[in-house]
């Protein structure tokens, strides 16, 4: 079964601190991409960040990164200089048959000031 | 970056009417669309697979005659809820496939989503 986990539904992080969210992931296939996509209030669901999973790179973009470990089927995010537009519900993906996604439960990230 | 549209985004209607539902993308071209269903503080439910030029495929548990998909062009596939009903209310959102050959960029973008309120 291909499967996503989040186990983590809520976390909180102070501004400017740094917070990371878990993900895991299950699927017998070799090369596919994962993303992390974040839901703000508004709704409109926004990528924060992929990552293919030939590449043992880890990726980053600005304030957001990722620990990627293939063997551990383990993709987290961290968000460093945490800032109060975060606040929103982040979700772990990965795609599959060229281009179908599975999400996870999601994980509601709170940025307080 | 690639932009995905959704109309409308807000529709109130009476149960028993249809409603249809606009995806569009606005600056490239996508084979491929996605139709999801999101219930409050869950994740989103994929409902079918929107082909354009051919059928839709649509996951288990969801009716094909209630949910009708048409991907007539690149960039426009519509979503008609069939006489709707109270249970129908949700929030849906429209994703569009987005393949970069070069760099084997490969995302799907999200429209803002419709709020769909059946009475």
């Amino acid at each position: 079964a291909q499967t996503v986990t989040q186990s983590q539904p809520e976390m909180s992080v102070q501004e400017a601190e740094t917070v990371t969210l878990s993900c895991t992931y299950d699927t017998s296939e070799s090369n596919y991409y994962l993303f992390w996509y974040k839901q703000p209030p508004s709704r409109q669901m926004i990528l924060v960040i992929r990552q293919e999973a030939y590449k043992q790179q880890n990726a980053t973009e600005n304030r957001f990164s990722v620990n990627f470990q293939k063997a551990a089927k383990s993709f987290s995010l961290k968000i460093s200089d945490s800032q109060l537009g975060d606040t929103a519900m982040y979700f772990c993906a990965f795609m599959i048959g060229g281009n179908k996604l599975v999400f996870g439960a999601g994980t509601i990230l709170r940025v307080k000031s | 970056g690639a932009v995905v549209s959704q109309h409308p985004s807000w529709v109130i209607c009476k149960s028993g009417t249809s409603v249809k539902i606009e995806c569009r993308s606005l600056d490239f071209q996508a084979t491929t669309m996605f139709w999801y269903r999101q219930f409050p503080k869950q994740s989103l439910m994929l409902m079918a697979t929107s082909n354009e030029g051919s059928k839709a495929t649509y996951e288990q548990g969801v009716e094909k005659d209630k949910f009708l998909i048409n991907h007539a062009s690149l960039t426009l596939s519509t979503l008609t809820v069939t006489s709707a009903h109270p249970e129908d209310s949700s929030f849906y959102i429209c994703s569009a496939f987005h393949r970069v050959t070069s760099g084997h960029q490969e995302t799907q973008y999200f429209g803002p989503g419709t709020r769909l309120l059946v009475l």
